[in-house]
């Protein structure tokens, strides 16, 4: 079956530019998670949905990041005012019920 | 305090050798625990997960010690494929995931 997709699978972007980001869920996986992950490094959590709860924001690094999940399936990762610091791959996942994460390919964006 | 850490490595083994990683973390309350592997410039994808009695999976061993807050896994008779960073992941609630920054292995020809 289909796995997780993101788009664009890169995005480069001028300084103070706001970017979107997409990810497609797993069907029926009520959890989606953004993370993003620097060169060499580990994961940074951003943000995670489950079903029709309000989202555990507690991730996002400035009221710069906002996401969204609609209808319980695809989500928007917004970034506003983009800078170079953004520079990262952002990755999502889907997950059912304490079950195992399923990761897209990532988002790599280039802020220049 | 971090909810996992690891030993970031790296870790740098001859083919054919064993090696070992552990994790620690932080909160008693953990319920699940996985290993999920990482090739370069890719997306972590499962290993395997964590059993309180331990699992093997061919080549791999996961260990968990709840009195301890350690999880450990053990690859046998290293490959060349091995080489990969291994995240050790722990979730507190069913569903918020907390990952360590990971272990570099690299098997040597």
């Amino acid at each position: 079956g289909a796995g997780v997709s993101q788009s664009p699978s890169n995005k480069v972007t001028e300084k103070g530019k706001d970017v979107e980001l997409r990810c497609d869920p797993i069907s029926g996986h009520t959890a989606l998670y953004w993370y993003r992950q620097s060169l060499g490094q580990g994961l940074e959590f951003l943000i995670y949905f489950q079903g029709n709860s309000a989202p555990d924001k507690s991730g996002l690094p400035s009221d710069r990041f906002s996401a969204e999940r609609t209808g319980g399936s695809v989500s928007t990762l917004t970034i506003q005012r983009t800078q170079q610091e953004d520079s990262a791959v952002y990755l999502c996942a889907s997950s059912a019920w304490a079950n195992e994460q399923f990761f897209g390919p990532g988002t790599r964006l280039t802020v220049l | 305090r971090k909810e996992v850490e690891q030993d970031p490595g790296p870790f740098n083994v001859p083919e054919g050798a064993t090696v070992a990683f552990n994790c620690t973390y932080s909160n008693s309350a953990s319920q699940s625990f996985f290993w999920y592997r990482q090739d370069c410039r890719k997306e972590p994808k499962l290993l395997m997960s964590v059993y309180s009695s331990g699992n093997e999976d061919g080549r791999f061993t996961a260990q968990l010690n709840r009195a301890s807050q350690y999880i450990s896994l053990l690859i046998r008779d290293s490959k060349l494929s091995d080489s990969a960073t291994y995240l050790c992941v722990v979730t507190v609630t069913g569903n918020q995931f907390y990952f360590g920054t990971g272990t570099s292995l690299t098997v040597i020809p």
